[in-house]
């Protein structure tokens, strides 16, 4: 069975320094995996995927993720933070050897402190 | 030019209604989704549907129902509203099911 754990629930970061959002994966296949970011009273927004390509991803607004199979990790780094970046951060595995489904993390709140 | 849409936005009910939530998305996807994301922010999926065929159910109480009249919508109906079915709801839409999932803005639903 596929699962994801985020390891941290909340994250501080002061602006201008980088940011570290963790996830870790079980699968029994070769997984898709995701990070959506959520803005307060919006809906998910795609930041970057991996699909069994490179293993370092690049996404959007300076986000990017790097897949190391052999720690089942797909953490999710930005160099330097900015006060637009405090949002929840949704890390996501797909199993394709089944239906597809996402399964998602418990989401990362990310926090920007001036 | 929103590529998933939802309406409503936020609904406001009282226990026991029946209410709907409407999704549309003109990505000319064939897959589309619906997700519960409780109070703590989890999100599970409910249903999917691949051209108007059923191929996600979760374990879902019965009293929700979804109804995709095209491949561009899939409803959300529910019977006998309970004060747990308070959530937000996200529709997504990919275009296999095995693409990268798209969603829409949510419905804040809270039943009183």
């Amino acid at each position: 069975a596929q699962s994801v754990t985020q390891l941290d629930s909340h994250v501080s970061v002061s602006e201008g320094t980088p940011v570290l959002l963790r996830c870790n994966y079980s699968s029994s296949y070769s997984p898709s995996l995701f990070w959506y970011v959520q803005h307060p009273n919006k809906g998910l927004q795609l930041l970057l995927k991996y699909t069994s390509a490179a293993t370092l991803v690049k996404g959007i607004n300076g986000f990017e993720a790097e897949f190391k199979k052999s720690e089942t990790s797909f953490h999710l780094t930005k160099p330097s933070a900015h006060m637009s970046d405090a949002a929840e951060y949704f890390c996501v595995v797909s199993d394709p050897s089944g239906t597809y489904k996402y399964i998602f993390g418990t989401g990362t709140r990310l926090k920007v402190l001036a | 030019d929103t590529a998933v849409s939802q309406t409503p936005k936020y609904l406001v009910t009282q226990m026991g209604n029946d209410k709907s939530i409407k999704c549309e998305q003109n990505l000319g996807h064939d897959t589309m989704y619906w997700y519960k994301q409780d109070s703590k922010k989890f999100l599970k999926i409910m249903f999917s549907y691949n051209n108007k065929e059923l191929i996600i159910n979760e374990t879902v109480p019965n009293r929700f129902s979804p109804k995709s009249p095209d491949k561009a919508h899939l409803n959300l109906h529910i019977n006998s509203l309970e004060l747990g079915d308070s959530a937000v709801y996200f529709c997504a839409s990919s275009h296999g099911v095995s693409d990268t999932q798209y969603f829409g803005p949510g419905t804040r639903l809270t039943v009183l």
